[in-house]
């Protein structure tokens, strides 16, 4: 019953990288997000899309970069990863009629990232 | 959309109800309160919401003052596996549905 996954559960990666993270939903949504959770900070929205290749910058899209090709796929993309980015990174979906009434958000079970 | 405040954190004994308070007092008219919570090393997952009615679902209830000011997020019988940090949102119909967390409150449940 899976709705939202997330490719990787425990990322490891060296900095410098290009990582990508990746984000699938099977619900026909039209929104989807991308947060970063840290201790003590909370989630924070980096990037989201509300529609194929539209994507709006949150509020820290500093170092990161979206890609939504296809309805179903938001990936997000770290361009030189750097240590400050070890996180724990959510996706959500939800549709527009979700915005105010509906059934909210649904999330994935997060990546956790640690760079090195 | 709207602040909202939480009380940091709060127990329960298991098998009672748990009343989490939320403060939205610049809540406008069409913003609507919704209610999260994220029990350790998962996602957020959507508990309830609601706009100016009491709602109750399978989870829990959700009761918002006639002035729309305040919620309280109620679980009626508390197990073990309610323990989690819950999350107060107010959303606005025209933000895309962008969910502003807070801190939250940290519930424990002791048994």
């Amino acid at each position: 019953d899976v709705k939202v996954t997330q490719s990787s559960r425990y990322l490891v990666k060296r900095t410098g990288e290009k990582v990508f993270l990746e984000c699938v939903q099977d619900m026909d949504h039209e929104n989807m997000f991308w947060y970063r959770q840290d201790p003590g900070l909370g989630l924070r929205l980096i990037y989201f899309s509300y529609d194929v290749k539209m994507k709006e910058k949150g509020d820290i899209p500093e170092g990161y970069s979206v890609s939504r090709e296809k309805k179903e796929r938001f990936s997000l993309i770290l361009e030189s990863a750097s240590t400050n980015q070890t996180s724990m990174y959510l996706c959500a979906s939800s549709s527009p009629g979700t915005g105010g009434r509906g059934y909210g958000y649904t999330f994935g079970s997060g990546t956790r990232l640690t760079v090195v | 959309d709207a602040k909202t405040t939480q009380p940091p954190s709060m127990d329960c004994a298991e098998g009672r109800a748990a009343n989490l308070p939320c403060n939205h007092s610049t809540i406008s008219g069409n913003e609507y309160v919704y209610w999260y919570r994220q029990i350790h090393s998962q996602g957020p997952q959507y508990i309830i919401h609601g706009l100016k009615n009491n709602e109750t679902n399978e989870m829990a209830s959700l009761i918002i003052t006639e002035d729309r000011k305040s919620s309280t997020l109620i679980l009626p019988h508390a197990t073990l596996r309610d323990t989690a940090v819950y999350y107060c949102i107010g959303v606005g119909g025209t933000s895309y549905g962008k969910l502003t967390f807070g801190q939250g409150t940290i519930l424990t449940v002791h048994p």
